[in-house]
């Protein structure tokens, strides 16, 4: 069954340090996600991505984070300077399209020290 | 603020039983609603979806929706242990770009 890649699956961090996530979606969807999941609560959205741009961004989402697909495969999550509350799980999801589910990545858990 | 409500739980279900779990959403435009299981420490795992009124089955999962009063469930029948996890209530937005909002989740407990 395809599956998202996520690497690294664990980033331990200093506080003000970039970031790069990594994620190769499954390879014949269109839309791509990242979402995060501060331990115990909910799985936020954090951006959408679609025709190589950005289709929708969350509050969460500011100026010190970045995504790219760099090539065919790979969607990144760049973090500039990261703070101590950016520590959570960061998911990559995509789909083919509305009518299909999101298949998550395993996630990467970022911790922020 | 499109939300989705859920009861956090913990919900305790002897083995074999039936499992319901519950979910509330406020935005009329949603368009179809997932269920997802997540176990602890790992990422969610997509048990199926509905987006027309009435139920929908696949094997032990039952998903009903009910647009008129903005509610889905899912039942779980013959619920096993492994089927402890937290269920991930999401539905679809679709104004402007898609995505998938979240309730919080409803913790699971089967017990032998």
């Amino acid at each position: 069954e395809p599956e998202v890649t996520q690497t690294p699956s664990h980033q331990v961090t200093q506080m003000g340090q970039e970031v790069i996530l990594r994620c190769v979606p499954i390879s014949n969807h269109l839309y791509f996600y990242w979402y995060r999941q501060i331990l115990g609560q909910k799985v936020e959205f954090l951006v959408s991505f679609y025709n190589n741009e950005i289709s929708e961004k969350s509050e969460i989402f500011d100026d010190q984070f970045s995504v790219e697909r760099p090539d065919g495969s790979n969607f990144t999550l760049k973090i500039r300077s990261t703070k101590l509350e950016d520590s959570a799980m960061y998911f990559c999801a995509s789909t083919a399209g509305r009518n299909y589910g999101y298949t998550f990545g395993s996630g990467t858990r970022l911790t922020v020290v | 603020q499109k939300e989705v409500e859920q009861n956090s739980g913990p919900l305790s279900v002897p083995e074999g039983a039936i499992a319901s779990l519950n979910c509330t959403y406020s935005d009329r435009g949603s368009q179809s609603f997932f269920w997802y299981r997540q176990y602890s420490g790992k990422s969610p795992e997509l048990i199926m979806f509905i987006y027309s009124n009435g139920d929908k089955e696949d094997g032990r999962f039952t998903a009903q929706l009910n647009k008129a009063s903005q509610y889905v469930s899912l039942l779980i029948r013959d619920s096993q242990p492994s089927d402890s996890a937290t269920y991930l209530c999401a539905a679809l937005l679709i104004q402007g770009a898609q995505k998938l909002v979240f309730g919080q989740g409803t913790r699971l407990t089967i017990n032998p």
